[in-house]
């Protein structure tokens, strides 16, 4: 069975860095993207970039470019989402999903909710 | 900046058809954009329905069907159940590996 788990829910000051995490099972880690999607609050869907976890090239949407880091350690099947600074404007929900080339995205995560209040 | 632009919202009778459709500010949706749509209910993580504007996963019902329609992608539900409603969001890629998700589509079963 198909899987991926991010870690817990997270709260954090403003300035803080952190990573969260998407653990895949089930599959061939290696053979898939990961993509990392945010969804803030009671609003939609915005893709944020993405990783190959058989060499770890990365893209990224302009909109996310510089402002997070997507990283991945295909040892333990895991995809990491970081900040090296966070902002009241990064509280949101995350979402890791698994990808096949340009054609799909199948498997998600259950959601990783970020909050970051002073 | 990509838009990709989806009705705020549509309602529909149980049992009923209704077509959700997705437009780049680019020009013509053709599936070279490999339209995708996913189903997110409240307090759940999406879920994957159409792949390449027409191909179903194995756990996709057979009554949602995706199309192009019109210079759009398209996402027809037919006999449509109570267990449908739901914010629907179609994402388009673009080429470079960049993706861009529709703002989304409220589907209330009326």
């Amino acid at each position: 069975e198909v899987q991926l788990v991010q870690s817990g829910a997270e709260v954090k000051k403003p300035g803080e860095s952190l990573r969260i995490s998407c653990k895949g099972s089930g599959y061939s880690f290696t053979s898939y993207w990961i993509s990392w999607v945010r969804q803030m609050p009671g609003k939609g869907l915005e893709w944020m970039g993405r990783i190959d976890p058989s060499d770890s090239y990365t893209n990224y949407s302009p909109s996310f470019q510089g402002h997070v880091t997507i990283s991945a350690d295909k040892s333990i099947s895991t995809a990491y989402l970081q900040w090296s600074s966070l902002k009241a404007s990064d509280t949101a929900m995350y979402y890791c999903a698994r990808g096949y080339g340009e054609s799909y995205i199948d498997y998600w995560g259950q959601g990783t909710l970020v909050t970051v209040s002073s | 900046q990509t838009v990709v632009t989806q009705e705020p919202s549509l309602t529909v009778s149980p049992g009923g058809t209704v077509t959700l459709t997705c437009a780049s500010s680019t020009g013509a949706v053709t599936s070279g954009y490999y339209p995708n749509w996913f189903q997110q209910k409240p307090g759940q993580a999406p879920r994957a329905l159409i792949y390449s504007t027409s191909n179903k996963h194995s756990w996709t019902p057979a009554r949602f069907s995706g199309s192009l329609l019109g210079g759009k992608a398209a996402l027809t539900l037919s006999g449509v159940q109570p267990e449908d409603e739901a914010e629907y969001y179609c994402l388009l890629y673009y080429g470079g590996a960049l993706w861009v998700f529709g703002g989304g589509t409220k589907l209330t079963v009326l």
